[in-house]
C-alpha cells in the first residue's frame, strides 16, 4: 500500500523568502511522485514529477523537488516566494511501471506575505 | 499539455434529484479516468476509477448506486449523483491519464439544497 504525508497543513513565508513544503511517502515498489498546485475552486495543475532518472526535478514557476530514496522524501522548494504562489499544494504518489491511481497527501496551504 | 474539460463548473440542485457531471479529454484518448471528491479544506479522496467500455471500480466506502459512473467513449466519462442529499454537497474533480501524467478537470462545485 502507498501513502503520502505532508508535514504542515499551513506554511507562511514572506515574499522573496525560501519556500519549503515537505512530503514523505511510503511505497513497497518504486514510486512515481508528483506535486500539484490548486487555486481556489479550480482543478489541479502539475508542478513537477519524478518518474525515473535524475532525482532533482525542476518544474514550472521556479519550483523544484528532490527525490531522496533513503529518506523516502520528495520535498518541494522554491528559492524566492512570490505573492502569486499562495495556493494549496498537494504531493501525490503512484506506483511505477504503468499508470495507476494517485494517492494524495492532505495538502499544504502556502501563504505569502508582503 | 493535454486538456480535460469538466462540466458544469457549478450546480445547485434540490434534494432528491439527480445531477450529471461530465468529464472530457479534449485532445487525447483516455481509457482510464478517475473521479475524486474534495471536502472543504481537505485533500482529494479517490471515489472510483472509470474504465472505458467496462464497469467502474469503486473505492471502499463509496456507494456505487449513488455515484453512477459511465465511460462510454475514449473521451467522455460521466458521474451521476443520484437522489442527491445535502451531505453530497462537495467539490468533484475528474482526471484523465495521458501517458504517465494525470490531467485534471476544473472541478464541479455541487450544492444540494
Amino acid at each position: 500500500a502507498q501513502s503520502v504525508t505532508q508535514l504542515g497543513s499551513h506554511v507562511s513565508v514572506s515574499e522573496g523568502a525560501l519556500v519549503l513544503l515537505r512530503c514523505n511517502y511510503s511505497s513497497s515498489v518504486p514510486p512515481y511522485l508528483f506535486w500539484y498546485v490548486q487555486y481556489p475552486n479550480q482543478g489541479l495543475q502539475l508542478l513537477l514529477k519524478y518518474t525515473t532518472g535524475a532525482t532533482l526535478v525542476k518544474g514550472i514557476n521556479g519550483f523544484e523537488a528532490e527525490f531522496k530514496k533513503s529518506e523516502t522524501s520528495f520535498h518541494l522548494t522554491k528559492p524566492s516566494a512570490h505573492m502569486s504562489d499562495a495556493a494549496e499544494y498537494f504531493c501525490a504518489v503512484t506506483i511505477s511501471g504503468g499508470y495507476n491511481k494517485l494517492i494524495f497527501g492532505a495538502g499544504t496551504r502556502l501563504a505569502v506575505h508582503p | 499539455g493535454a486538456v480535460v474539460s469538466q462540466h458544469p463548473s457549478r450546480v445547485i440542485c434540490k434534494s432528491g434529484t439527480s445531477v450529471k457531471i461530465e468529464c472530457r479529454s479534449l485532445d487525447f484518448q483516455a481509457t482510464t479516468m478517475f473521479w475524486y471528491r474534495q471536502f472543504p479544506k481537505k485533500s482529494l479522496m479517490l471515489m472510483a476509477t472509470s474504465n472505458e467500455g467496462s464497469k467502474a471500480t469503486y473505492e471502499q466506502g463509496v456507494e456505487k448506486d449513488k455515484f453512477l459512473i459511465n465511460h462510454a467513449s475514449l473521451t467522455l466519462s460521466t458521474l451521476t449523483v443520484t437522489s442527491a442529499h445535502p451531505e453530497d454537497s462537495s467539490f468533484y474533480i475528474c482526471s484523465a491519464i495521458d501517458g504517465t501524467e494525470a490531467f485534471f478537470g476544473q472541478g464541479t462545485r455541487l450544492t444540494v439544497v
